[in-house]
């Protein structure tokens, strides 16, 4: 069975500073994916990483994945207290060449930005 | 709006008893499925389902049991085999070809107690 494991799972920041939530994961797989949870609500999509290398930005929130290390970070830079969430990663754990994903997520990175 | 909707949003289910959660969506995607999520702990695939009479377990299947004999309809029934049924219960769907750069979008949830 494909394990994810985030890191840290628990993260308590000032507004402005920078940091980086770490995700390791245990077999191939060439899709993976962050969301952002906001308290009692659902997961909102935020990044889609498809290959070796790929690098999105989207604000303060900057993902990228390294396939060969089975890595991916999201970095967060200026934090602001709107970011103050749980981020969680998943990976798609579909064998190759087949059609339908499921996704295996960390456990989730709580995030608490203050002033 | 395209979007998926779950309902109810709370459920209180008493020892014993059966109860269904409903999840439709309006996005014409081919693939749905249920997540359970508990406190601090990352989401969990229950069923999963590619095509209209088609679907597979997940990693926690046991005490559940789905049906899709509609595109847009995935129902789970959460069975009195299921002996710690409480939780935060998620319905996602994706269009699934994986030549594209799918994502699954999440319904909003619903959120089950045993009283």
């Amino acid at each position: 069975e494909l394990k994810v494991e985030q890191n840290p799972l628990f993260l308590s920041m000032q507004e402005g500073k920078n940091y980086t939530i770490y995700c390791n994961y245990s077999t191939t797989s060439d899709r993976l994916y962050w969301y952002r949870q906001d308290p009692g609500k659902s997961l909102e999509s935020l990044f889609v990483l498809l290959s070796n290398g790929a690098v999105k930005q989207e604000g303060r929130l900057m993902a990228s994945l390294d396939t060969k290390a089975r890595l991916s970070t999201l970095h967060i830079t200026a934090a602001v207290h709107d970011l103050s969430a749980t981020y969680f990663c998943a990976v798609d754990g579909a064998d190759r060449g087949s059609t339908l994903g499921r996704l295996y997520f960390g456990r989730g990175t709580q995030l608490t930005v203050w002033p | 709006d395209g979007g998926i909707t779950q309902s109810p949003k709370y459920l209180f289910r008493k020892e014993g008893q059966n109860v269904t959660l409903s999840c439709e969506q309006n996005l014409n995607h081919d693939a749905m499925y249920w997540y359970r999520q508990d406190p601090g702990q990352g989401l969990r695939l229950i069923y999963y389902s590619q095509i209209v009479n088609d679907f597979q377990k997940g990693d926690i299947a046991e005490g559940y049991s789905v049906s899709r004999e509609k595109k847009e309809s995935f129902p789970l029934t959460v069975t009195s085999a299921q002996k710690n049924p409480t939780a935060f219960y998620l319905c996602a769907s994706s269009i699934d070809r994986r030549e594209w750069e799918t994502e699954a979008f999440f319904g909003q949830g619903t959120r089950l107690t045993v009283v």
